[in-house]
């Protein structure tokens, strides 16, 4: 989507590695997102972040960090990754109250 | 916790036919609702949204409705075509504007076929 890139937007890594997604924006909001998206439950939110170094848990935040140095990157780590974390991740943008904006997607595999 | 769900996991139609897709919500504090589309291979893709203080919000070619009092949502597309073959999210905002920081409780999603 225009004004967000995900990097990478694919990687198989093994059980046990750390793994860091990349969310970068160039429409300088102030809210980012990580999301996870896995068949028959949608999409979960991971963390959030409402302005530089302020982040906070979402819903399934277990085993997930996040960073936010500047206002453009929002960082995804998974400090020892297990099968299970084995999805689709989106990071999204937004203004807290106007729709948010969805990056497209980094698909991640965990063996 | 407060959800939103879909009564419909797919929807068949045909082309030129109107389409409606609904969503359930729990949570009667909830104030501001998303529908998005997503395309195989991409993210969600905003298509409308409303908020609490309306029941009706009409875009091109798509209306939503709310009905707060069975707390419900529709999506409705007229003249549906192939290209709006896809899944379709609602979403839900507790207290947009306020202080829930924009975020959004996701429905598991309808898939949308348009036959030719």
């Amino acid at each position: 989507d225009a004004g967000i890139t995900q990097s990478p937007r694919h990687k198989v890594t093994e059980t046990g590695t750390p793994v860091t997604l990349r969310c970068h924006q160039t429409e300088n909001h102030r809210y980012m997102y990580w999301y996870r998206q896995d068949p028959g439950h949608g999409l979960r939110l991971i963390h959030y972040s409402y302005g530089v170094k302020d982040t906070d848990k979402g819903e399934v935040s277990d085993g997930y960090s996040v960073s936010r140095s500047k206002t453009e990157d929002f960082l995804l780590t998974l400090e020892s990754a297990t099968s299970s974390q084995t999805s689709v991740y989106f990071c999204a943008i937004g203004s807290g109250n106007q729709p948010q904006h969805f990056g497209d997607g980094t698909r991640l595999s965990i063996l | 916790g407060e959800s939103v769900g879909l009564h419909l996991p797919t929807l068949s139609v045909q082309e030129g036919d109107n389409s409606i897709i609904n969503c359930a919500y729990s949570n009667s504090a909830s104030d501001y609702f998303i529908w998005y589309k997503q395309e195989s291979g991409k993210g969600p893709q905003f298509i409308i949204d409303i908020r609490s203080n309306m029941d009706k919000r009409q875009g091109q070619r798509v209306t939503v409705l709310l009905n707060k009092t069975v707390k419900h949502l529709s999506l409705q597309i007229a003249a549906t075509q192939p290209g709006d073959s896809a899944v379709y999210f609602c979403a839900e905002n507790l207290n947009a504007g306020g202080t829930s920081y924009g975020k959004l409780t996701f429905g598991q999603g309808t898939i949308l076929t348009v036959h030719p």
